[in-house]
């Protein structure tokens, strides 16, 4: 699997847009860019999967340059429950996460402040 | 909530014991996985089953060990406890064939073993 690099941490203001950028320069044709989201003492919770391009639901878009090297999470208007850590990872096919674990890197600490 | 279920939330227990965790998946979902999250060592995967048959191992111990029951709860055994072995232990569950890697994890159980 591609071994993912983001930032340790970051901090922004409540209404800010924030971007978190990820690179996997080893990145497979197979494979797909997941983002997880973990507040203290819980379990991770999915965020955004993409293969290519721009991809966004109700909480966040994910930006994929055509290379693939890289990508940026996009956070809008953050508050400050939106303070966690944020996991960038690479993972094998669409379903891959049903055919293997997850491999979590050291993740985002993004901090939102008032 | 993310609909998956994990008992105990808390166990303390002492070197050399043997606990066992179990885990209830989402309604529906066939996998299950199990991670250990700990200070030093982070979110790692340990093993996944799927509909009762063991599919993937990650980094678990040999004192460690795991199994699907045929109403797709799971348990995951730890013998011989060391203090390292102290951490929050998360079940996730997923829909393997889903278009998505997403996993849902559970609320964790923190051992502490003194």
């Amino acid at each position: 699997l591609a071994k993912t690099t983001q930032p340790i941490s970051m901090d922004s203001y409540e209404g800010q847009e924030v971007n978190i950028t990820c690179s996997h320069n080893n990145i497979a044709t197979n494979d797909y860019i997941t983002w997880y989201q973990q507040f203290p003492s819980q379990g991770p919770r999915f965020i955004i999967q993409g293969y290519k391009t721009k991809v966004t639901n109700e909480v966040a878009s994910l930006f994929i340059p055509a290379d693939r090297k890289s990508s940026t999470l996009s956070l809008p208007r953050v508050s400050l429950s939106d303070t966690a850590v944020y996991y960038c990872l690479v993972v094998w096919g669409s379903s891959g996460g049903g055919a293997d674990g997850l491999t979590f890197g050291k993740g985002t600490h993004l901090i939102i402040q008032p | 909530d993310s609909g998956v279920t994990q008992t105990p939330k808390h166990l303390i227990t002492a070197t050399g014991q043997r606990v066992t965790l179990r885990c209830s998946p989402r309604s529906g979902d066939l996998s299950v996985y199990w991670y250990q999250q700990s200070l030093d060592q982070g979110l790692q995967f340990l093993i996944q089953y799927y509909n009762g048959e063991e599919r993937a191992k990650g980094n678990i111990l040999e004192r460690f060990s795991a199994q699907q029951f045929p109403d797709l709860h799971s348990e995951l055994n730890l013998s011989s406890l060391e203090l390292g072995d102290s951490a929050l232990y998360f079940c996730a569950s997923s829909v393997a064939g889903r278009d998505s890697n997403e996993q849902f994890f559970g609320p964790g159980t923190r051992l502490t073993v003194l």
